[in-house]
């Protein structure tokens, strides 16, 4: 079957740097984006990892490998408007996207 | 979780004519129903929110006689592409809501080529 897990909350402090881990079990791969949603707001894109390795852009960085299913995406001195739901989602082989659940992040002053 | 469908999952059409896509919500009932269009590697973009039973609530700039949508029941919402042209081409994914304060999932989403 096809499955995203990434952990469902998260909490971090303003200034401070949080991974959100996502890890994946998907009939094919065609890459593998990150969004970030804030509540109530359309998905916006943050990240697009195809290949092996580290993306970065800005405070925001994504890691993929593809042999481990797994990715992370990496956010650095952490402001209070990076409080919101940050989605793992996966291009299989149909080029079908397979959304995961979310991680609600939670910073704090 | 719960699980929202799309169908189909790939359309290629000729220019001029008109495709329907579905949306559904297979294991609960949506109340709110939303269409977004993405463009490779951007953000997704709200085209449309429906809500059962009543007419649906398009975004700035997008052409509701063009975009046709229909959520007629509580599990299904239908984007209707009229007079579809090259630059319609893209890739239209809907999410499914229960309630305000319930999660919103999203669906597989649908690859429109128009020719």
């Amino acid at each position: 079957g096809q499955n995203i897990d990434q952990p469902t909350e998260m909490t971090a402090t303003e200034g401070a740097i949080v991974q959100i881990n996502c890890t994946y079990q998907t009939s094919g791969f065609n890459g593998l984006f990150w969004y970030q949603q804030h509540a109530g707001e359309a998905p916006t894109f943050l990240s697009y990892n195809v290949l092996d390795g580290l993306e970065e852009k800005g405070r925001f960085s994504s890691f993929l490998s593809r042999s481990k299913g797994y990715s992370y995406l990496l956010l650095k001195e952490l402001q209070m408007k990076d409080s919101a739901s940050y989605l793992c989602v996966i291009m299989d082989s149909n080029y079908q996207l397979i959304w995961g659940a979310g991680t609600k992040l939670i910073i704090k002053p | 979780g719960a699980v929202v469908s799309q169908h189909p999952s790939r359309v290629i059409c000729k220019s001029g004519t008109s495709v329907k896509i579905e949306c559904r919500s297979l294991d609960f009932q949506a109340t709110t129903m939303f269409w977004y269009r993405q463009f490779p590697k951007q953000s997704l973009m709200l085209m449309a929110t429906s809500n059962e039973g009543s007419k649906a609530t398009y975004e700035q700039g997008v052409e509701k006689d063009k975009f046709l949508i229909n959520h007629a029941s509580l599990t299904l919402s239908t984007l209707t592409v009229t007079s579809a042209h090259p630059e319609d081409s893209s890739f239209y994914i809907c999410s499914a809501r229960e309630g305000q304060d319930h999660e919103q999932y999203f669906g597989p989403g649908t690859r429109l080529t128009v020719t």
